[in-house]
């Protein structure tokens, strides 16, 4: 079955700091999507991806964030300047299409430690 | 709004035995219904999805879930558990297909030998 890859798998960074996850959704999906799960508690919905622009965001997705597909394989999301509540699990997640019987596929996910 | 509650953070079965997983969701909207698995060191892999067809819904590895609007439910259930079937199992709602999955806290599922 196609995958989602995600790298690196541990990102360690000191607060303040930038990161940016990197996820290559598969070759013909159209729709992307980050989530995230803060250790023990629901995995939670970021941004949705759809033709180079945000199709939809939460709350939690405030101007520290940012998402792009620079080069139309990779799909990234950056954390402009980390805080210790950003440590998480960071999901990316992808679809072929809009039509609500296609499965959405996940990445095994990139794990954040802000220090 | 929409909102999903598991009940039962963790659950044991011997194996063989009949698995059962709880959850309720909260919808303004006729909502899609998702089961999630995660293995260990893996992503989230979709075990089975309502997206009001039929009320039983069949998955992958033998589980099933059924929706129960007037309990507002949708339990995930297999029949004989396997060791193989130890994992987090995340239940999830969307009011639009596949956008904005809200997703519950999981329920790590332990099979005993």
């Amino acid at each position: 079955e196609p995958e989602v890859t995600q790298t690196p798998s541990h990102q360690v960074t000191q607060m303040g700091q930038e990161v940016i996850l990197r996820c290559v959704p598969i070759s013909n999906h159209l729709y992307f999507y980050w989530y995230r799960q803060i250790l023990g508690q629901k995995v939670e919905f970021l941004v949705s991806f759809y033709n180079n622009e945000i199709s939809e965001k939460s709350e939690i997705f405030d101007d520290q964030f940012s998402v792009e597909r620079p080069d139309g394989s990779n799909f990234t999301l950056k954390i402009r300047s980390t805080k210790l509540e950003d440590s998480a699990m960071y999901f990316c997640a992808s679809t072929r299409s809009g039509v609500q019987n296609e499965k959405l596929f996940f990445g095994s996910g990139t794990q954040l430690s802000v220090l | 709004a929409q909102s999903v509650t598991q009940l039962g953070s963790h659950v044991s079965v011997s194996e063989g035995a009949l698995v059962l997983l709880r959850c309720n969701y909260s919808s303004s909207v006729p909502p899609y219904l998702f089961w999630y698995v995660q293995y260990p060191n893996q992503g989230l892999q979709l075990l089975l999805k309502y997206t009001s067809a039929a009320t039983l819904v069949k998955g992958i590895n033998g589980f099933e879930a059924e929706f129960k609007k007037s309990e507002t439910s949708f339990h995930l259930t297999k029949p004989s558990a396997h060791m193989s079937d130890a994992a987090e199992y995340f239940c999830a709602v969307s009011n639009f297909g596949n956008e904005k999955l809200t997703f519950g806290t999981g329920t790590r599922l332990t099979i005993i030998p």
